[in-house]
């Protein structure tokens, strides 16, 4: 079936560094891919999306590549800010409409 | 738009109670889900309707139920009410338009059973 494997957290970073979330996925198919962030007692909301293969999400400074050849698409942020301490979680869609989630990646921002 | 609405935000139960969590989405969408989340676990599907009158079992289906008796709402129910059901539940709604399927979060109903 299909599995999408996140990076193990808390990933604890300084203001204005770089963020890498690493996320892996297996799937049948050309599965559609997701970044989605929740913020503490809050819900789920999407972050990034891509459909294809070589496509590029982005959105609030983070960016993520569809990437076939590697079936990966990690998240990435080139300068972090407290209001970025969050989880985030990476996700698929198959042809069965039934979406898999990774375990979810917590970043934690100092000023 | 509202979109999705979980009722009630926190709630705690005594081993055996009954209870149901309300979810209402005002999208139109034609999916929805209930998940529930365990710390540092992720989320796990416990059950999904793809329309009005169709519901399916997700990964963790044991002990609860629910039904879809309109496109708006998607109850989940408690029957007899165990620790192990102790977690955060999550209901999302999703449109089907082509395979893009992004998925919306309603705000979470925190439970404690003991």
């Amino acid at each position: 079936g299909d599995s999408v494997t996140q990076m193990e957290g808390p990933v604890t970073l300084s203001e204005e560094a770089f963020l890498t979330i690493n996320c892996t996925y297996t799937a049948t198919g050309y599965p559609s891919l997701f970044w989605y962030v929740q913020y503490p007692g809050e819900g789920l909301q999407l972050l990034l999306k891509a459909t294809k293969a070589d496509d590029k999400g982005s959105n609030k400074g983070f960016e993520a590549t569809y990437r076939k050849e590697t079936t990966s698409f990690h998240l990435e942020k080139g300068s972090v800010q407290v209001s970025d301490s969050a989880v985030y979680f990476c996700a698929l869609i198959g042809g069965s409409y039934i979406p898999t989630f990774g375990r979810g990646t917590s970043l934690i921002v100092h000023p | 738009n509202a979109g999705v609405t979980q009722t009630p935000k926190f709630r705690i139960l005594k081993i055996g109670q009954s209870m149901t969590l309300q979810c209402t989405q005002d999208m139109n969408h034609n999916y929805m889900y209930w998940y529930r989340q365990d710390p540092g676990m992720g989320l796990k599907l416990i059950y999904y309707s793809v329309g009005a009158g169709i519901t399916d079992k997700g990964e963790v289906p044991n002990g609860y139920n629910v039904s879809r008796s309109t496109t708006e709402d998607f109850p989940l129910r408690l029957e007899l009410a165990a620790p192990s059901q102790t977690s955060v539940y999550f209901c999302a709604s999703s449109y089907d338009r082509g395979l893009i399927h992004e998925q919306f979060f309603g705000p979470g109903t925190r439970l404690t059973v003991l």
